[in-house]
């Protein structure tokens, strides 16, 4: 089965603690994304990859991080410096062979923070 | 900054009618645009993409594209109650490989 996980589904930290989510995809694709999205809204882009070991900071990028090791992972450090971190996480992943927007989303992680 | 506008809605339909749901865009760069379907608490699903002038139907879908007037919309003829969620727009500015989305609008069909 191909697709894309995310984990956990929900997650709950407290102020001032960093926190990894994790997403992990088997459909091969060369591009990941990171989305956030908060209620009402549409999402927006923190950081995307094209490739392993590259990645680019998407429109919000402050108060996160990420790392792509390897071709299936995309892992984001939501830190302490992200001022409102409580939203639901979207990651995302296409393929070169169609068109980058083409994109193929896990199920999400809602993140909440006190 | 470029945006897409969508309207938020809700918009609501009766069974079986169809429903008309529109997207402008700012960045005259954008050479292709994409509909997202979004139900409630779930993650968004691709659903159809356009990238020319005119019309492109798949099934009950139909997305239309207008580029000198900066307009897509996506059509759902012969509405289910299923097809309620919110349908999210967004185009890849410049031809980049980034999407910007707007903030959807969400449907509602009623029986």
């Amino acid at each position: 089965d191909g697709g894309i996980t995310q984990s956990p589904k929900y997650l709950f930290r407290k102020e001032g603690q960093n926190v990894t989510l994790s997403c992990e995809q088997n459909l091969n694709h060369d591009a990941m994304y990171w989305y956030r999205q908060d209620p009402g809204q549409g999402l927006r882009l923190i950081y995307y990859s094209q490739i392993v070991n590259d990645f680019q900071k998407g429109d919000i990028a402050e108060g996160y991080s990420v790392s792509r090791e390897k071709k299936e992972s995309f892992p984001l450090t939501v830190t302490s410096a992200q001022k409102n971190p409580t939203a639901f996480y979207l990651c995302a992943s296409s393929t070169a062979r169609i068109d980058p927007g083409e994109q193929y989303f896990g199920p999400g992680t809602r993140l909440t923070v006190t | 900054q470029k945006e897409v506008e969508q309207n938020s809605g809700p918009l609501s339909v009766p069974e079986g009618a169809i429903a008309s749901l529109n997207c402008t865009y700012s960045d005259r760069g954008s050479q292709s645009f994409f509909w997202y379907r979004q139900y409630s608490g779930k993650s968004p699903e691709l659903i159809m993409f356009i990238y020319s002038n005119g019309d492109k139907e798949d099934g009950r879908f139909t997305a239309q594209l207008n580029k000198a007037s900066q307009y897509v919309s996506l059509l759902i003829r012969d509405s289910q109650p299923s097809d309620s969620a919110t349908y999210l727009c967004a185009d890849r500015p410049g031809g980049g490989n980034k999407l910007t989305f707007g903030t959807g609008t969400q449907l509602k069909v009623e029986l």
